[in-house]
């Protein structure tokens, strides 16, 4: 099946700092996703983007498909983006189930 | 909206017992996925349905394991019997084709 990768596994931050998580993948795609897992466990849907680049406040995201990697950014880090951050991909265009990472685990220090 | 409800949010209970979580998607959302994560293996697709039809159950790891849904607005996920490697969260998503997925707050499962 299709392979997932994050990077990094764990990232530390002060407040305030930008930071970048990638997402490579080992086959085409038309369905990748990242998600936000809280400290209490819920999962957030960021972004449905198999391609292009979409903003939603201080986080943005961009996939090239083509090269089979997207990227996360997060920028102005608060304590309240600590977590974990999974990227999800699947081939089935929206209607399939999805493969996800291992995560990036963030912390943000106060 | 109230999102995705799974219910129950905790369950503990002994080995060789039945277990069922239930799952209520959003409104108007066509296809509904269950999802299992523990530390060691992460997040793992179990089952997923496409108008209330189940399309890839491959992820489904015994016979111990199945899932039903009835109607657009429930679904099952039943363990007969339970064994304490089952123990993990369990996590159903919904979603309407073409967007991202939405999950619900997950049912943590122990089995003693």
């Amino acid at each position: 099946g299709i392979q997932v990768e994050q990077s990094p596994p764990d990232l530390i931050l002060q407040e305030g700092a930008n930071s970048t998580l990638r997402c490579n993948f080992s086959d085409s795609v038309n369905n990748l996703q990242w998600f936000h897992q809280n400290p209490w466990g819920q999962l957030i849907n960021l972004f449905y983007i198999p391609s292009g680049t979409k903003q939603n406040g201080r986080l943005s995201a961009t996939t090239v498909a083509t090269e089979r990697y997207s990227l996360l950014y997060i920028s102005s880090s608060q304590t309240t983006d600590s977590g974990v951050y999974f990227c999800a991909v699947g081939t089935g265009g929206g209607a399939d189930g999805l493969t996800f990472g291992k995560g990036t685990h963030l912390i943000i220090q106060p | 909206d109230a999102g995705v409800i799974q219910s129950p949010r905790h369950e503990v209970t002994e080995m060789g017992q039945e277990v069922t979580l239930r799952c209520k998607p959003i409104s108007g959302h066509n296809s509904l996925f269950w999802y299992r994560q523990t530390m060691m293996r992460g997040l793992e697709l179990l089952i997923y349905f496409n108008n209330n039809v189940p399309i890839d159950d491959s992820g489904m790891p015994e016979d111990r394991f199945s899932a039903k849904m009835p109607n657009a607005s429930f679904s099952t996920l039943k363990i007969q019997p339970s064994e304490p490697r089952d123990s993990a969260v369990y996590f159903c998503a919904s979603n309407r084709q073409g967007g991202g997925y939405t999950f619900g707050s997950g049912t943590r499962l122990t089995v003693v």
